[in-house]
C-alpha cells in the first residue's frame, strides 16, 4: 500500500465546476504540499500547509492532521487549470508523492 | 523570480554513454534535489543534498551519482546510461529541509537508446 494516496487518478470537469482532489497518508508528516504540472513537464507549488487551510484565489487547500487527509479545491474551474495534481508529504527530511491526479476542464 | 534551471530540456544519448544533467539555482538555497519521475510511479527521489560537497542517497541511486561543488549548482551524472534510465528528470530546491517550499526546474526528458 502507497503511504501517501490521491484521489481520483482522473477527472473531467465542465468549465465553472467545483473541484476536489484527496490526498491520504499514513505517516506522520511535518507538511503536505499541493504541486501542478502542466503538460510538458515543469512543476509550480501551490501549497504548503501542516494544518488547517489555505486559499489562493480559486485554490483552497485543507489538511486534517488527526484524519491524515488533505483536499484540494478548485472553485469555478477553467481549462487552463487542467494539469496533473500532486500530493507530496515529508515525514523525514525526503519526500513522499503520491501519483497524482490528471484533471481535463473542458469548455 | 526565482528560478531553477535545468541545462537540457530533451536528450537522447546511447546506451553506455555518459550523461551530465546540470541544475542550477539562483535563490541560495541550500537543499537541492534530483527526480525522476515515470508514468504511474510518481517522482522519486534519488539523490538529495543539504550543503556543498555534501551528498544523500535517495530512494533510486543506483546507476546515478551526483556532484554539488558550488551551492547553486547540482549535477546528476549518469556513469553508464542504459535504456531503463529513459525518464524524465527533475531538479528542485528549497530553503527548508521539511517544511520549505519547494521550487522545480522544467524538467529534462533523457531517451536512452
Amino acid at each position: 500500500k502507497n503511504e501517501v494516496e490521491q484521489s481520483p487518478q482522473n477527472l473531467t470537469a465542465q468549465e465553472g465546476e467545483f473541484i476536489t482532489i484527496n490526498c491520504s497518508y499514513s505517516v506522520g508528516i511535518s507538511a503536505l504540499h499541493w504541486l501542478q504540472q502542466h503538460p510538458g513537464g515543469g512543476i509550480v507549488s501551490l501549497f504548503m500547509l501542516s494544518s488547517g487551510k489555505k486559499k489562493h484565489g480559486r485554490l483552497i487547500a485543507t489538511i486534517n492532521i488527526q484524519e491524515k487527509h488533505s483536499s484540494l479545491h478548485i472553485t469555478a474551474s477553467h481549462p487552463r487549470d487542467s494539469a496533473v495534481y500532486i500530493c507530496a508529504v515529508s515525514p523525514t527530511d525526503k519526500l513522499i508523492f503520491g501519483t497524482g491526479t490528471r484533471l481535463q476542464v473542458f469548455p | 523570480d526565482v528560478k531553477v534551471t535545468q541545462s537540457s530540456r530533451y536528450l537522447v544519448k546511447r546506451t553506455g554513454e555518459k550523461v551530465f544533467l546540470e541544475c542550477v539555482q539562483d535563490m541560495d538555497h541550500e537543499n537541492m534535489f534530483w527526480y525522476r519521475q515515470d508514468p504511474g510511479l510518481g517522482l522519486r527521489l534519488i539523490y538529495f543534498s543539504y550543503d556543498v560537497k555534501m551528498k544523500e542517497k535517495g530512494d533510486i541511486p543506483e546507476g546515478y551519482s551526483v556532484s554539488r561543488e558550488k551551492k547553486e549548482r547540482f549535477s546528476l551524472i549518469l556513469e553508464s546510461a542504459s535504456t531503463n534510465q529513459t525518464s524524465m528528470y527533475l531538479c528542485a530546491s528549497s530553503l527548508l529541509r521539511r517544511t520549505g517550499e519547494l521550487f522545480f526546474g522544467e524538467g529534462s526528458r533523457l531517451t536512452v537508446l
